[in-house]
C-alpha cells in the first residue's frame, strides 16, 4: 500500500488565488511527521512546512499552511495568494518511527502546480 | 545560509562503470541521506547514515551501492557497476537531528547520473 498518496498529478490556479494540494497518508505509528517540499523546474528540493502528529495546531509558514486532519489521515497544503513563482512540483512526505537513527522519509508522487497569470 | 553541496552536477557514464557521487553536508549536521528521483517520478529513499554507519536502507540500496564518510566533511555514494536503470537524479540530504520539528531534511541541488 502507498504510504503517501497525492491524487492530483496536476493543478492550475489563477495568480493571487488560493490553492489546496491534497495528501493522504497511511501509517500505524502514533508518532510521525508530515512535510511538504517544493521542486521548481531547476530541480532542487525546498522544504516548505512540517506538521508533527502530536501538534494540535495546523502548521503555518507565511503563505503556506498545512490542513492536518488526523482522523482522516490527510495533510493538505494550502497556498494562499498564489504567485507565478509557485509554479513547481510539490511533494508530500512522511517520517515514521521514533527510534533513534530511524530516519526514512517517504515521498508521494507529487503534484505539478501551474500558476496562471 | 548553510547548504548541502553536491558534485558533480551531471555525470554521464557507460553501463558497468563505477560512479562516485560526492556530497558535503551542512557542517553541524549529524544525519546524512541519499535519495534518488528517476525522471518525472517520485523521490525515493536510498539510505540514511548516522554515527558512521548505515541506520536505514531501502530495498533499492543493494550490494551495488555503498556509502562512506571518508573524512569529516564528505559523504559519498558509490555505485559499483552502473546499470541503465540507475539513471536518475541523486539527492544528498542532511539533518541536524532526528527528522521532525525543527530538524528537517536539507537537500542538495542533486547530481544527475546518465548511464549509457
Amino acid at each position: 500500500a502507498q504510504k503517501i498518496t497525492q491524487t492530483q498529478p496536476g493543478m492550475f490556479v489563477q495568480e493571487k488565488e488560493a490553492v489546496t494540494l491534497d495528501c493522504t497518508y497511511d501509517t500505524s505509528d502514533q508518532s510521525y511527521g508530515l512535510f511538504w517540499y517544493k521542486q521548481p523546474s531547476s530541480g532542487e528540493m525546498i522544504f516548505l512546512i512540517y506538521q508533527g502528529s502530536y501538534d494540535e495546531q495546523n502548521a503555518t509558514e507565511g503563505r503556506y499552511s498545512l490542513n492536518f486532519q488526523k482522523a482522516r489521515k490527510s495533510a493538505n497544503l494550502v497556498i494562499s495568494a498564489s504567485q507565478l513563482g509557485d509554479s513547481a512540483m510539490y511533494f508530500c512526505a512522511m517520517r515514521e518511527g521514533t527510534d533513534w537513527g530511524y530516519q526514512k522519509v517517504t515521498f508521494g508522487t507529487g503534484t505539478k502546480l501551474q500558476v496562471i497569470p | 545560509e548553510p547548504e548541502v553541496t553536491q558534485t558533480p552536477s551531471h555525470q554521464v557514464t557507460q553501463m558497468g562503470q563505477e560512479v562516485i557521487l560526492r556530497c558535503v553536508p551542512i557542517s553541524n549536521h549529524l544525519y546524512f541521506y541519499w535519495y534518488r528521483q528517476i525522471l518525472g517520478q517520485k523521490v525515493e529513499f536510498l539510505v540514511s547514515f548516522y554515527n558512521n554507519e548505515i541506520s536505514e536502507k531501502s530495498e533499492i540500496f543493494d550490494d551495488q551501492f555503498s556509502v562512506e564518510r571518508p573524512d569529516g566533511s564528505n559523504f559519498t555514494l558509490k555505485i559499483r557497476s552502473t546499470k541503465l536503470e540507475d539513471s536518475a537524479m541523486y539527492f544528498c540530504a542532511s539533518s541536524d537531528g532526528p527528522v521532525g520539528g525543527a530538524n528537517v531534511l536539507t537537500f542538495g541541488a542533486g547530481s544527475r547520473l546518465t548511464v549509457l
